[in-house]
């Protein structure tokens, strides 16, 4: 079974809307973090924002920011007031249980912002 | 505060030649880890170290392949025999033990074209 899942393999949209990209994760374990990384054409992978199992509120980094949804397994991204640099892929990864150190790794959804 | 670096940006081998990746992870991180990350997909995990010490290999670590950290800074990453399969983005990553949330940093890759 897939650990994550991102059911969107790619996205328009148009500059300046809003953009929520889907994430789901399958863990068993309690404690867990959750990372949104952005991979460009350059492709370097940049971390964009992280979630915390115990967290209580919704992470937010600027523009973006983390609807999570434990009982649902549900970890989604939004970008808010999309950006022509926001086109790329968005890659959602998990670290699960105590003394994991990998990251568990989506195929990723590629947006494209139109102008 | 630079970021994590990684030489060469590109590498074209025949097939059966021997490689050798490095990696300088930003400087106070003491975990290093590499992953790989073949066209479409999302990146793999390959091995991760805690200052020197190799704690964790996938078995996707082939014995062709092989990573050393020896004084706890740079690591290397050698593919011994190259197959046209290597072909991949090869990703290192460093992150903070004790940090809250060890977030994983990434270089810009190493790009690997075996012919």
């Amino acid at each position: 079974a897939q650990k994550i899942t991102q059911t969107q393999p790619g996205m328009f949209v148009q500059e300046k809307e809003a953009v929520t990209l889907d994430c789901t994760y399958d863990t068993s374990d309690q404690s867990y973090g959750l990372f949104w990384y952005k991979q460009p054409s350059s492709g370097e992978m940049i971390f964009l924002i992280y979630q915390g199992s115990y967290d209580e509120q919704n992470a937010t980094e600027g523009r973006y920011s983390l609807n999570f949804q434990k009982a649902r397994k549900s970890a989604n991204l939004v970008i808010s007031a999309s950006q022509l640099g926001d086109s790329a892929m968005y890659f959602c990864a998990m670290r699960e249980g105590l003394g994991n150190y990998q990251l568990i790794w989506g195929a990723g959804t590629k947006l494209i912002i139109k102008p | 505060d630079t970021g994590v670096s990684q030489n060469p940006r590109h590498k074209i081998t025949k097939r059966g030649q021997n490689v050798t990746f490095r990696c300088d992870p930003i400087s106070e991180h003491n975990r290093l880890y590499w992953y790989r990350q073949t066209l479409g997909q999302g990146p793999e995990f390959l091995t991760y170290f805690q200052n020197e010490a190799q704690l964790e290999k996938s078995r996707l670590l082939s014995d062709r392949f092989s990573a050393e950290r020896p004084k706890g800074s740079f690591s290397t990453l050698e593919i011994q025999r190259t197959e046209q399969g290597d072909s991949a983005m090869y990703l290192c990553a460093s992150s903070l033990s004790g940090s809250v949330t060890d977030t994983q940093y990434f270089g810009p890759g190493t790009r690997l074209t075996v012919l």
